[in-house]
């Protein structure tokens, strides 16, 4: 069954430090988004992307992250300058044209020293 | 803006018992309705979704959708204990799911 998949499953880093979280998406969708969860709190919307170009963002999204899709399987978050407060796991998820069923990646966990 | 609730538990049920979980939505305009199970720190999994008003069945599990009061909800037979999980209710908005909280269920053996 196909599934989406994610890199590196955690990261550690200093802040202020670039990171990039890489997912591959289910083969045939169209759609893809971040996510990203508190350690406790609820899931949380970044992005939204389409036809290689951003459809929605949150006020989380600011210019410190970008998204790219820079070939034909892989989609990427990068987080130019990391804060203590990104420490979370960041979910990536996919969907096809024909409905709101979004699938998951195994996630992230970021931690920002 | 839309927003999800639920209850954040936990509810706790015997092994075998049905589990009902509950989540209310704030835009009557809503049209689909999606369960994730998430367990302790792996990602949200698809479990159920629901377009119409109504019951909708898969296995063990019932989605029942009431429009009017602006519910959702899940109901699990025969709870096993590898139920026991977070059970997070979203609605999508735009492009977007917005997540409840989640309600967290134990199923005790």
């Amino acid at each position: 069954e196909p599934e989406v998949t994610q890199t590196p499953s955690h990261q550690v880093t200093q802040m202020g430090q670039e990171v990039i979280l890489r997912c591959v998406p289910i083969s045939n969708h169209l759609y893809f988004y971040w996510y990203r969860q508190i350690l406790g709190q609820k899931v949380e919307f970044l992005v939204s992307f389409y036809n290689n170009e951003i459809s929605e963002k949150s006020e989380i999204f600011d210019d410190q992250f970008s998204v790219e899709r820079p070939d034909g399987s892989n989609f990427t978050l990068k987080i130019r300058s990391t804060k203590l407060e990104d420490s979370a796991m960041y979910f990536c998820a996919s969907r096809g044209n024909s409905n709101y069923e979004q699938y998951f990646g195994p996630g992230t966990r970021l931690t920002v020293t | 803006q839309k927003e999800v609730e639920q209850n954040s538990g936990p509810l706790s049920v015997p092994e075998g018992a049905i589990a009902s979980l509950n989540c209310t939505y704030s835009d009557r305009g809503s049209q689909s309705f999606f369960w994730y199970r998430q367990y302790s720190g792996k990602s949200p999994e698809l479990i159920m979704f629901i377009y119409s008003n109504g019951d909708k069945e898969d296995g063990r599990f019932t989605a029942q959708l009431n429009k009017a009061s602006q519910y959702v909800s899940l109901l699990i037979r025969d709870s096993q204990p590898s139920d026991s999980a977070t059970y997070l209710c979203a609605v999508p908005a735009f492009q977007k799911l917005v997540f409840g909280t989640g309600t967290r269920l134990l199923v005790s053996p």
